[in-house]
């Protein structure tokens, strides 16, 4: 069965340095990931995904990720935190049914 | 154009109670899902229709049903609601591939039972 978790349920950055989400899964074949925000009373954005193919993934926002075998990880990045970066991150695998898992969520606070 | 759109945004009821929530998507998908977003913020898949045949029902009260009139709409109808039922549903839709492909998510809707 595929899962994901999340390592920090919340993360706090000064505006401007740099941004770290993380990300371990679990999964018994190649995985499909993705990683989605949530600004405050607002439906789910796709950030990013990764499909088996460049294991560098870039994204929307300046927000990239890396897929590392090895480490079983999936970490989120953004070399420059904005204030409009403020929301809660959320780290998904898909099951081989179709359905998304996700994480318990990060809530990332961007201080000025 | 919104792509994956719910009615209503806002929905508050009493315990008891039977409601509809509405979902629609205009991106030529054929797979619709919901998911239920607990005040937490734990998000976890309910029920997902491809090509109107339910292959997703997680262990979902049967309170709760799902309908799919064509692709392109989604609908979940909820009886007898309780106050655990108080959460925020989502509507996603995406092409059923065997893998892969991300899913669209709609605005959610707030629903709480008093």
């Amino acid at each position: 069965a595929q899962s994901v978790t999340q390592l920090d349920s919340h993360v706090s950055v000064s505006e401007g340095t740099p941004v770290l989400l993380r990300c371990n899964y679990s999964s018994s074949y190649s995985p499909s990931l993705f990683w989605y925000v949530q600004h405050p009373n607002k439906g789910l954005q796709l950030l990013l995904k990764y499909t088996s193919a460049a294991t560098l993934v870039k994204g929307i926002n300046g927000f990239e990720a890396e897929f590392k075998k090895s480490e079983t990880s999936f970490h989120l990045t953004k070399p420059s935190a904005h204030m409009s970066d403020a929301a809660e991150y959320f780290c998904v695998v898909r099951s081989n049914t179709g359905k998304l898992i996700f994480g318990q969520g990060t809530t990332l606070q961007v201080k000025p | 154009d919104t792509a994956v759109s719910q009615t209503p945004k806002y929905l508050v009821t009493q315990m008891g109670n039977d409601k509809s929530i509405k979902c629609e998507q205009n991106l030529g998908h054929d797979t619709m899902y919901w998911y239920k977003q607990d005040s937490k913020k734990f998000l976890k898949i309910m029920f997902s229709y491809n090509n109107k045949e339910l292959i997703i029902n997680e262990t979902v009260p049967n309170r709760f049903s799902p309908k799919s009139p064509d692709k392109a709409h989604l609908n979940l109808h909820i009886n007898s609601l309780e106050l655990g039922d108080s959460a925020v549903y989502f509507c996603a839709s995406s092409q059923w591939l065997p893998r892969g492909i991300e899913q669209y998510f709609g605005p959610g809707t707030r629903l709480t039972v008093t």
